[in-house]
């Protein structure tokens, strides 16, 4: 099974600032990634799809990058509905899907 | 509107069963492939099972191998998974999740982008 490993765990961070968040494969998954946003209590809601293209609806603060093993999602400015767990997935294989462990975006 | 509604959630003892099912409408829903994720209380999301739009092809997480049943009626626009000899490790809410696809038959990129609300499984004597 393709393992993602996803860093940091959790991020504290303000209003407006800009924030990274890592996701590692244990196996080249070419640009088959995607991410999720999850806020308490509710269902995820995909944001990019094959590493770097933006869900429809989903602001433009939000970008994706990467291939093969390493990607990373992107908020150019964090604002107060940003604050969430935030999961990468993988699809290389359509049926057989990973997660990452997620990562908490806390407000500093 | 795009929907997916959950039921069949609830208590049980452990070793015994559920069926969970999830409703689709607003789509066409026998051209996706369908999917069940769960979470666990405080925990991430896990990936438990997977169907092709015409049910030929179907994958299961390791650790629900041999005890979960995925099935679809495309007819009904329903999605279901039959869970026996559940475990305390199994209570999470369970997600029905669209898997939608993009690109051309040599490259296609699939993610989920239509998930319900959820359902919650206790597993608990």
């Amino acid at each position: 099974d393709i393992q993602m490993t996803q860093s940091p765990s959790s991020l504290s961070a303000s209003v407006g600032d800009r924030i990274t968040i890592t996701c590692r494969a244990s196996q080249s998954i070419r640009t088959y990634l995607n991410w999720y946003q999850q806020k308490p209590g509710k269902a995820p809601r995909l944001l990019i799809y094959a590493a770097s293209s933006l869900q429809s609806g989903v602001p433009s603060r939000f970008s994706g990058s990467g291939s093969r093993t390493d990607f990373t999602l992107t908020i150019s400015s964090l604002q107060s509905e940003d604050f969430a767990t935030y999961y990468c997935q993988q699809s290389y294989n359509a049926l057989q899907i990973t997660f990452g462990q997620g990562t908490k975006l806390e407000m500093k | 509107e795009e929907q997916l509604v959950e039921s069949g959630g609830g208590l049980a003892q452990p070793g015994g069963s559920l069926r969970l099912a999830c409703e689709a409408s607003g789509f066409t829903f026998g051209t996706y492939a369908m999917s069940w994720v769960r979470q666990a209380p405080g925990k991430g999301l896990e990936y438990v099972s997977g169907i092709s739009n015409s049910g030929g092809s179907i994958s299961y997480a390791d650790s629900v191998k041999g005890r979960f049943t995925i099935s679809r009626d495309n007819s009904k626009n329903f999605l279901s998974l039959q869970m026996n000899t559940l475990r305390a490790e199994d209570t999470a809410v369970y997600y029905c999740a669209r898997l939608a696809r993009t690109g051309d038959p040599f490259n296609y990129y699939h993610y989920m982008d239509v998930w319900g609300k959820g359902t919650t499984v206790t597993v608990s004597s």
